[in-house]
């Protein structure tokens, strides 16, 4: 099982609609967890940091976070073609001495106009 | 302020040769990281750093690749005798890290090495 795991997707979705990307992690003592977005040819960019159990808006995204199920989730509400990009989910998992971030392989995410 | 900057962004090299890449991270960053990302794939993670601790190496693919870490600033990464399975965008990333916790990360724009 990998430690943090995402579905590679493509998810395709129409402009307007919403997108659900999801995450799973193994390690039930992770802390902090973040969504990446990385446009084709660019490095990743933070989007959204989620700390605690609930929801946590930003915009047109909402990152979800239930730890007793050990999923994170983020959601793009009136989907855009420019929101057209891999998004990275990424967890820090404790190791000796502290943490260390894991990020998942990504989900590619397609808005059609 | 600035962020993290990275050199070369494009390095062409002959299989064989030694490669030096460069990352700046942001001021006030003490946990630095170094991924490699080949086409169309994941971020692979390489080796990390915090402050005066040793550097976990537990993602280098081989010994001939090897990082330091100058003054608690300013990373190198080399790789020695570069395949041509090393072609891939080497990126770097710097966090803050407080309370034996690593905050978000923060990338550099890369370097994309090729090996001919």
């Amino acid at each position: 099982q990998k430690e943090v795991e995402q579905n590679s997707g493509p998810l395709s979705v129409p402009e307007g609609a919403i997108a659900s990307l999801n995450c799973t992690y193994s390690d039930r003592g992770s802390q902090s967890f973040f969504w990446y977005r990385q446009y084709s040819g660019k490095s990743p960019e933070l989007i959204m940091s989620i700390y605690s159990n609930g929801d946590k808006e930003d915009g047109r995204f909402t990152a979800q976070l239930n730890k007793a199920s050990q999923y994170v989730s983020l959601l793009i509400r009136d989907s855009q073609p420019s929101d057209s990009a891999t998004y990275l989910c990424a967890v820090n998992q404790p190791r000796s001495g502290g943490f260390k971030t894991i990020f998942g392989a990504g989900t590619r995410l397609f808005v059609k106009a | 302020g600035a962020g993290v900057s990275q050199s070369p962004s494009n390095k062409v090299t002959e299989k064989g040769k030694d490669v030096e890449l460069r990352c700046d991270p942001i001021s006030g960053h003490t946990a630095l990281y170094w991924y490699r990302q080949s086409l169309g794939q994941g971020l692979e993670f390489l080796i990390y750093f915090q402050g005066n601790s040793a550097p976990d190496k537990s993602g280098l693919p081989s010994d001939r690749f090897s990082a330091e870490r100058t003054g608690g600033s300013v990373s190198t990464l080399t790789i020695q005798r570069t395949q041509q399975e090393d072609s891939a965008v080497y990126l770097c990333a710097s966090s803050l890290f407080s309370l034996g916790v690593y905050n978000e990360q923060f990338f550099g724009p890369g370097t994309r090495l090729t090996v001919l």
